[in-house]
């Protein structure tokens, strides 16, 4: 199957930094890619859509100030955490829609774990 | 409203089989996934059902009724490796997935 990596796997940042984590489909392109927030012992929680050469958009509740996508090629899409304080600490998944497969599966990068001191 | 339901949590023998049940109510349908997800790790895909039906993968089967909007996941020869939470998602219209909050597999030997 498709392959999509995640940098870093696991960070560790000062309460106001900002952090920035990367996606990349390493065999495919990807027109579209997604970013995931998931809590301990939840669910994933769909943040935003990335789509290549345009502007993400954004669920409800999450603040696009805060959390800036750029997906600037068709293989790279980018979460820059701004500003980051102890409750976002989460583990963030990527995954991406591969054009060349029927079923608009979504392949998942392996996650980054973010923890804010 | 969109909404996917699944049991929260279930519990199961080694070598026995376990069946977990996901309804779904999406706008429009494009198809249900069924995602592993071990603890701390990123999920991975299972299965993917469009038309009525089941589709046998080795161990693992899934089957979809779409006028009931009711698909489930079968485990047969369950294994303690398959102890993990097993994400339910329905695809809708726009092609965007619709998430169950995940069944936790617990298997005891």
């Amino acid at each position: 199957g498709a392959v999509v990596s995640q940098h870093p796997s696991r960070v560790i940042c000062k309460s106001g930094t900002s952090v920035k984590i990367e996606c990349r489909s390493l065999d495919f392109q990807a027109t579209t890619m997604f970013w995931y927030r998931q809590f301990p012992k939840q669910s994933l929680m769909l943040m935003a859509t990335s789509n290549e050469g345009s502007k993400a958009t954004y669920e409800q509740g999450v603040e696009k100030d805060k959390f800036l996508i750029n997906h600037a090629s068709l293989t790279l899409s980018t979460l820059t955490v701004t500003s980051a304080h102890p409750e976002d600490s989460s583990f963030y998944i990527c995954s991406a829609r591969d054009l060349g497969v029927n079923y608009n599966e979504q392949f998942f990068g392996p996650g980054t774990r973010l923890t804010v001191l | 409203g969109q909404n996917i339901d699944q049991p929260t949590e279930m519990t199961a023998t080694e070598g026995a089989i376990v069946q977990i049940n996901c309804t779904y109510q999406t706008s429009g349908f494009n198809g249900l996934f069924w995602y592993q997800q071990h603890a701390g790790e990123a999920p991975t895909f299972l299965s993917y059902n469009v038309l009525d039906g089941l589709e046998e993968k080795g161990r693992f089967s899934s089957f979809l009724s779409r006028s009931k909007g009711y698909s489930y996941l079968l485990l047969k020869e369950l294994q303690m490796k398959d102890s993990a939470s097993y994400l339910c998602a329905a695809m809708d219209s726009n092609y965007q997935l619709i998430w169950g909050a995940g069944t936790k597999l617990i298997i005891k030997p």
